[in-house]
This record gives C-alpha cells, structure tokens and sequence, in this order.
C-alpha cells in the first residue's frame, strides 16, 4: 500500500552542524510533497514544501530535494540552532480516485536534537 | 485568526469506556481531517470531511471509532468501547480547499489519549 518511509528515527548533531532527514515514497503518482515541524507541546506546523517539477527549493536556513526517479525526498538544515530541536514529519500527498480527493501520506518522523 | 483547537489535551480512560474527541477547525475551512500518531510510528490518516460530508474514511481502523461533523463544523471522534491499542496522539487538521501546493493544512496541538 501507499507508504512513506523516513530516516533516521533520531538526529543529534552539534549546534552550527547541518541535518539531514530523509524520506522515500511508494506511490510514483504522488506530486506534492510538505514537511512539518513539530515542536515540544506544540502542533505540527509546515516549514517548506516542495512540488514534483522541482528538483529543490530554499528558505533560509532549510532546504528540501526531491528526486523523482528515485522517488526520494530529504529535508536539510543548515547552521543548526538549538531552536531547531523538534520532531520532523516528511509526508507525501497521494489522489484518492474513489473519493477524488487527496490525502497526506506521513513518515514516522525523525527527532532532531541540536546539542548546544 | 484562531487556529485549530483540540479538546481534551490528554485523556486517561480504562479499557472499555467510551471517549469523545472534539476539533475546531479553523473558521471557514471546509476540509477536516483526522489522524492519529500511535507512539514512534508515522502520522496515520483515519478519515476527511467535507462540510459536514464524510469523503474519505478509509483510515478508520474498525467501528468502533465513530466521527461526525454536524453541521459542517466542529467535529467529534467517539471511540466505544475503548482498548489498549487505540492510545496515542489524534490530530485535527483543517483545510480552506483540498490539500495541495496552495492549500495548507492546519494541525492541532492533539489529544493524548491513554487507555489503561
């Protein structure tokens, strides 16, 4: 079934260091592709997404790449801060013909903690 | 503007009682979602309203989970009776149109139920 697999479950880097999270899709149909940051107590928000014409995308510190072909997606952080300590969900977005609607397929997430 | 709001926070029920989630979404939003995170696993899709129309429930695990939106909106998430495996984080999240590069969904902050 539709499934989206990230890695690694957990992430301890230096503060200034940069991050990696990385995630792969099943479904070649999938064309959108958003990351949510979730903070300790705080609601999963979006940080930075990505479209399947696009090879990559910047803000700021964090970047998102996506290869197609290989069907793999992967959030970096660049410069790491403390504030970036969170809980990081890749998800992919997948078209339900029998409902015509979409729906979010979600990774297993990855603890990111920034050691100061 | 206020976002999505979650109510309870946390739920602590025994096995075999019954327990009422409540989401309000954001006001306007005609797209609701609930999921649910059991722990260390990925964000898992239970069901899609439109208004007040159920549009994808494929992700409802058995029925014992009963969801309504009334009215088109706030909505409830029933689960009777209540077992073990049914513990974890259920999200709300809402959307202005159907997900996509420029329709966000909104999460929650989530409710933490544990069944003992």
């Amino acid at each position: 079934g539709e499934n989206v697999e990230q890695h690694p479950s957990t992430l301890s880097v230096q503060e200034g260091d940069s991050a990696v999270i990385k995630c792969t899709y099943s479904d070649s149909a999938s064309n959108y592709f958003p990351w949510y940051k979730q903070e300790l107590g705080k609601r999963p928000q979006l940080i930075i997404d990505i479209r399947s014409n696009v090879g990559e995308k910047k803000d700021q510190r964090i970047a998102v790449t996506l290869n197609k072909t290989a069907k793999h997606f992967s959030l970096h952080i660049t410069e790491t801060q403390p504030e970036d300590s969170a809980v990081y969900f890749c998800a992919a977005r997948n078209f339900r013909t029998s409902s015509g609607t979409y729906k979010y397929i979600f990774g297993t997430g990855t603890r990111l903690k920034v050691l100061a | 503007e206020a976002g999505v709001t979650q109510f309870p926070s946390h739920s602590v029920i025994e096995k075999g009682q019954t327990v009422t989630l409540r989401c309000d979404p954001i006001s306007g939003h005609d797209n609701l979602y609930w999921y649910r995170r059991v722990m260390g696993k990925e964000i898992k899709f239970l069901l899609h309203f439109v208004k007040e129309s159920k549009q994808d429930e494929s992700g409802m695990p058995n029925n014992r989970f009963l969801a309504e939106r009334t009215g088109g909106t706030y909505s409830t998430l029933k689960v009777q009776p209540a077992e073990l495996e049914d513990s974890g984080v259920y999200f709300c999240a809402s959307s202005q149109g159907f997900l996509g590069s420029r329709t966000e969904a909104f999460f929650g902050q989530g409710t933490r139920l544990t069944v003992v």
